[in-house]
């Protein structure tokens, strides 16, 4: 079984498009993330959950909206995709709001903006 | 400054050397290191984590922290092939509200 899990793996799509990306964990976490991991392998917090509270909204446009309709799920919504926001995001979890510094990381999904 | 600064590379290490990975933090109040690793196309694992001063063994990895010069390394002994992937240090912040990584160092273990 898939501790941390992410759709889609990829997409591709044009400028101005909206997109989402979903992310399910099945260890029982409380705590949920979202990071971007550029080109350059910067890996960077963008959101964090705790059992679907938002305890951490970094500097990011607010085009990019998380939601967490349980503390298994959390979701990121893009509208009007720019080039820029290419990147592989990645989802994550921890036991509580990163008590042992173990964050487990889901497979990652690469967003191609054209 | 960046909040957690490592060389890029990437590090060229023989099979069988010593490979060493740096990596320094800005927040003096930081408690808690972490070293992940990240195969090519694949997800951030964790290998190490240190929270006191001193070295911390485990297997062929050695994390050493010193707090007092806000750095902490990775050590790998008997290098093999499949240590080849992308190091990326991590440090919770003093306020212990987030992970702050590192852009990673890029090793690869020549045969």
């Amino acid at each position: 079984d898939t501790a941390v899990s992410q759709t889609p793996k990829y997409l591709v799509t044009q400028m101005g498009n909206d997109k989402s990306i979903k992310c399910e964990q099945n260890l029982g976490h409380d705590t949920m993330y979202w990071y971007k991991q550029d080109s350059k392998k910067f890996l960077k917090i963008m959101f964090s959950y705790n059992n679907k509270e938002l305890i951490i909204n970094e500097t990011v446009p607010n085009r990019f909206s998380p939601k967490s309709p349980d503390k298994a799920h959390l979701n990121l919504h893009i509208n009007s995709l720019e080039l820029g926001d290419s990147a592989v995001y990645f989802c994550a979890s921890s036991g509580q709001a990163y008590s042992t510094g173990e964050l487990f990381f889901g497979e990652g999904s690469r967003l191609t903006v054209l | 400054q960046k909040e957690v600064e490592q060389n890029s590379g990437p590090l060229s290490v023989p099979e069988g050397a010593i490979a060493s990975l740096n990596c320094t933090y800005s927040d003096r109040g930081s408690q808690s290191f972490f070293w992940y690793r990240q195969y090519s196309g694949k997800s951030p694992e964790l290998i190490m984590s240190i929270y006191s001063n001193g070295d911390k063994e485990d297997g062929r990895f050695t994390a050493q922290l010193n707090k007092a010069s806000q750095y902490v390394s990775l050590l790998i002994r008997d290098s093999q092939p499949s240590d080849s992937a992308t190091y990326l240090c991590a440090v919770m912040t003093s306020s212990a509200s987030k992970i702050i990584f590192g852009s990673g160092t890029r090793l690869s273990i020549r045969p």
